[in-house]
């Protein structure tokens, strides 16, 4: 099965500066990669994804990058706020429906005023 | 995005009770829906996957007769732990895909039950 490995596990900014997280995956035959934002208590919320087709996604301050040779992967939050502190989870999959989602370990961003 | 509902969002049971978690897509169709169980500060496991009209397929080393599932409809999924222990208290978490959709990869998670057994 697909091996998703996540870094760093926990990271620290302050506000206004950019962070990012990278995950890498082991599975040649994925093809596509969300990421998730969880905050305390409650579900993960979608915040981005890419297709192994793209290889940079953006969407106002986030951004996902991809490198399919390399199968690595990153997030990238720019103009960071306190709101975003939360955890965040990469993830990979084949993209069929009936496909299931292998996620990192997650990684705690913490924002400071 | 497509709205995942679950229900109820915090439970606390008598060890040896039985608790039923629902989960519906409210806005979408899913043949498909997935059970994640979460530990503090712990990813995402997945429990099962819930099959709308047949069994649902479980992962590795979770028990079937301990948590049932049941997939009824298209919109609605629902997980039950029966004769709950201590060991049972956790964070579970439903998800669906809209397989109506032409792109469909995108997972939609519900709010999350957060289980305590005393």
């Amino acid at each position: 099965g697909e091996n998703v490995e996540q870094h760093p596990s926990t990271l620290s900014v302050q506000e206004g500066d950019s962070a990012v997280i990278k995950c890498t995956y082991s599975d040649s035959a994925s093809n596509y990669f969300p990421w998730y934002k969880q905050e305390l208590g409650k579900g993960p919320q979608l915040i981005i994804d890419i297709r192994s087709n793209v290889g940079e996604k953006k969407d106002q301050r986030i951004a996902v990058t991809l490198n399919k040779t390399a199968k690595h992967f990153s997030l990238h939050i720019t103009e960071t706020q306190p709101e975003d502190s939360a955890v965040y989870f990469c993830a990979a999959d084949r993209g069929s429906t009936l496909g299931r989602l292998y996620f990192g370990r997650g990684t705690q961003l913490t924002v400071w005023p | 995005g497509a709205v995942v509902s679950q229900h109820p969002s915090r439970v606390i049971c008598k060890s040896g009770t039985s608790v039923k978690i629902e989960c519906r897509s409210l806005d979408f169709q899913a043949t498909t829906m997935f059970w994640y169980r979460q530990f503090p500060k712990q990813s995402l496991m997945l429990m099962a996957t819930s099959n709308e009209g047949s069994k649902a397929t479980y992962e590795q080393g979770v028990e079937k007769d301990k948590f049932l599932i049941n997939h009824a409809s298209l919109t609605l999924s629902t997980l039950t732990v029966t004769s709950a222990h201590p060991e049972d208290s956790s964070f579970y978490i439903c998800s669906a895909r809209d397989t109506g959709r032409a792109t469909n990869e995108k997972l939609f998670f519900g709010s999350g039950t957060q289980l305590s057994v005393l």
